[in-house]
């Protein structure tokens, strides 16, 4: 089974700041999305950015990138120039390429402070 | 994004009443998932619908039940609730069809259910 692992509870980065969330991630399948969603503190679960595992050029959305490693099964997600609108609670999340479920496997979170 | 709508917001009950979830998208999507948050366990899959008369269980379905009453409804129902049911329950939405990376699920604001 595939699972989804994010090692720091909590973050925390000053303004304008550049910070790093860790990601990985285990899996056997080769065909397989990886994504990360932001939750603020209005609980809405809102999409960041999207990555295909066939792709080996790191998504860029914006202020959000990702470094993905896939040998390493590494899924991290960088935020340049942070404003305070990024803090929240960040999920990484997989889904199958074959799946018949299509669900997504979430991680348990990072939350990101952002101070002033 | 209220493409996605969830009702009601927030809601209490007590051990042993039935309560119902709904759930309604506009985006036009086929498939829809309904997933249960628990703090520190990230977001888990209990039923999902790929269309109307197509339901099918997650990882985590027992004591709940789905009704798919149109392609833009999906309710939850908790037959008798309990006290570890208490979380907060998100609806989300996908396209079937395409290219594969583009199926992203989008989320309904949540419901967070107290359980007494």
């Amino acid at each position: 089974a595939q699972t989804v692992t994010q090692s720091q509870p909590e973050m925390s980065v000053q303004e304008a700041e550049t910070v790093t969330l860790s990601c990985t991630y285990d899996t056997s399948e080769s065909d397989y999305y990886l994504f990360w969603y932001k939750q603020p503190p209005s609980r809405q679960m809102i999409l960041v950015i999207r990555q295909e595992a066939y792709k080996q050029q790191n998504a860029t959305e914006n202020r959000f990138s990702v470094n993905f490693q896939k040998a390493a099964k590494s899924f991290s997600l960088k935020i340049s120039d942070s404003q305070l609108g990024d803090a929240a609670m960040y999920f990484c999340a997989y889904r199958s390429g074959g799946g018949a479920t299509n669900k997504l496997i979430f991680g348990t979170g990072t939350l990101l402070a952002v101070q002033p | 994004d209220a493409d996605v709508t969830q009702t009601p917001r927030n809601r209490i009950t007590k051990t042993g009443k039935r309560i119902m979830l709904e759930c309604s998208q506009t985006k036009g999507h086929d498939r829809m998932y309904w997933y249960r948050q628990d703090p520190g366990l990230g977001l888990r899959l209990i039923y999902y619908s790929f269309d109307v008369k197509d339901i099918n269980k997650g990882e985590i379905s027992d004591g709940y039940s789905v009704s798919r009453q149109a392609q833009a409804k999906f309710s939850l129902s908790l037959e008798s609730a309990i006290p570890n049911q208490t979380a907060l329950y998100f609806c989300a939405t996908s396209a079937s069809g395409g290219v594969k990376y583009q199926e992203t699920q989008y989320f309904g604001p949540g419901t967070r259910l107290l359980v007494l």
